[in-house]
């Protein structure tokens, strides 16, 4: 098993450019979500999804769209780039939701908006 | 907002010594956990507590639980250099059981 597999590692963009961070897991997990890592803030979660064709707003979800078609997929397009939006990203899943178990972590995709 | 809040920010201890991070946090929750980051790498789940557990162990690691401080504590004991990493909790709040919310977490450098 790959677990979740996250593309591209890394990214730059310019400002209002528009672009699709993709992630996968093969573990049959139900829940999918994506975090934000920023220094000194911990991570903050963007969107996240219960199955597929169920997505939700985190705690930060402005600039940002998810759609979950397959239980494999949950893709995070940035709209209209921002430098507010360089990051680091982290898309994780549980088998079911996070009340029962943990997270399985991608390795990240890092963002520069210039 | 954030939820957890670890204490210290940055810790630096000799191999061999034992670590201990807290968290605390500010609203009641269904489960805590504890994450380590490696540099440069995604987060790897410890070790999850259940409100009505007080304590757990896994391994080198101890993990309290005090709803009444709303406070978790977690102790490496016997620490190596490969425990070099940050270390975060981060809580599930009751009746919000799809999302999981973190700490700023603590970095912890163990010297060989």
């Amino acid at each position: 098993n790959a677990g979740v597999t996250q593309t591209p590692k890394f990214q730059v963009l310019k400002t209002g450019q528009s672009m699709t961070l993709q992630c996968a897991q093969d573990m049959n997990h139900e829940y999918m979500s994506w975090y934000r890592q920023d220094p000194g803030m911990g991570l903050r979660l963007i969107h996240y999804s219960v199955g597929a064709g169920i997505t939700d707003q985190g705690e930060v979800p402005n600039g940002y769209n998810v759609s979950r078609s397959t239980t494999e997929d949950f893709p995070l397009r940035l709209l209209s780039a921002a430098p507010s939006q360089t990051s680091v990203y982290f898309c994780a899943s549980s088998y079911r939701d996070t009340h029962t178990g943990e997270l399985f972590f991608g390795e990240g995709s890092r963002l520069t908006v210039l | 907002s954030q939820q957890g809040e670890e204490d210290p920010q940055a810790l630096s201890i000799q191999e061999g010594e034992n670590a201990t991070m807290n968290c605390s946090y500010k609203t009641s929750i269904n489960n805590l956990q504890w994450y380590r980051q490696n540099s440069g790498r995604g987060l790897v789940h410890l070790i999850l507590i259940r409100s009505n557990e007080r304590e757990k162990h896994s391994g080198r690691l101890r993990v309290t639980l005090d709803t009444s401080k709303k406070s978790s504590s977690l102790l490496i004991t016997a620490s190596r250099a490969a425990d070099t990493a940050s270390y975060f909790c981060a809580t599930v709040r009751s009746g919000s059981a799809r999302q999981l919310t973190f700490g700023s977490g603590t970095q912890l450098t163990v010297l060989p």
